[in-house]
């Protein structure tokens, strides 16, 4: 079956660190990349995607991601966080032309930014 | 414009109930899908509506059961409820089309007792 893998599941870093979220997805063929935010109390927002064309995207909020098919990998960036970046990150992927536009969701990474 | 909304924000109910959430899209958009998230883990997929019609099936079982209406709202409706249903159930809508991206409602926190 399809996966979605973070395995940082609670990262703590201090403002102006840089920041890498990893994620690695179970696919062979073409996916549809996304990471999403769910800051405190808010819904989930839209970080980035990737569909085709520079494996390097850029997003809101000065995040990035970098799509590596021979990894299968779609790794987050920051180069340095704020205390307003503290939020869980979900990285997730839809499989093109499947009758659903279903979403896969990893199990987030709680990212905690102390001031 | 108005977001996804949902409604209630908070629900409990005890074991054996059946509940009913509801969900408006955004204004245009056709397609609902519902999520469902427990506490630490990525939002599942239950179902995905387009046009009043199922599009997509999770791997939930038969309790689950959802609509969609005339004016593209949907309700999600789940019978005899378990401990284990208790989680935030999200809408997303989207205009459909290739791009894929999907708009979250703030959930709703189903809590069985």
């Amino acid at each position: 079956a399809q996966s979605v893998s973070q395995h940082n599941h609670h990262v703590i870093l201090s403002e102006a660190a840089s920041l890498e979220l990893g994620c690695n997805y179970s696919y062979g063929g073409t996916v549809n990349l996304f990471w999403y935010v769910q800051y405190p109390g808010q819904h989930l927002q839209l970080l980035l995607k990737y569909f085709s064309g520079d494996p390097l995207v850029k997003g809101i909020k000065g995040f990035e991601a970098e799509f590596i098919k021979s990894k299968f990998s779609f790794n987050l960036r920051k180069p340095s966080v704020q205390w307003s970046d503290t939020a869980e990150y979900f990285c997730a992927v839809i499989l093109p032309h499947s009758s659903a536009s279903k979403i896969i969701f990893g199990s987030g990474t709680r990212l905690s930014i102390r001031p | 414009d108005a977001g996804v909304t949902q409604s209630p924000t908070h629900l409990i109910k005890t074991r054996g109930q059946q509940v009913t959430l509801r969900c408006s899209p955004i204004s245009g958009h056709k397609s609902v899908s519902w999520y469902q998230q427990v506490l630490g883990q990525g939002p599942q997929f239950i179902f995905q509506y387009y046009e009043k019609e199922e599009r997509g099936r999770g791997n939930f079982p038969d309790r689950f059961s959802a609509r969609q209406f005339p004016n593209y709202s949907s309700e999600l409706n789940v019978n005899a409820l378990l401990l284990g249903d208790s989680a935030l159930y999200l809408c997303a809508s989207h205009g459909g089309g290739s791009n894929y991206e999907q708009y979250f409602g703030p959930g709703t926190r189903l809590t069985v007792t």
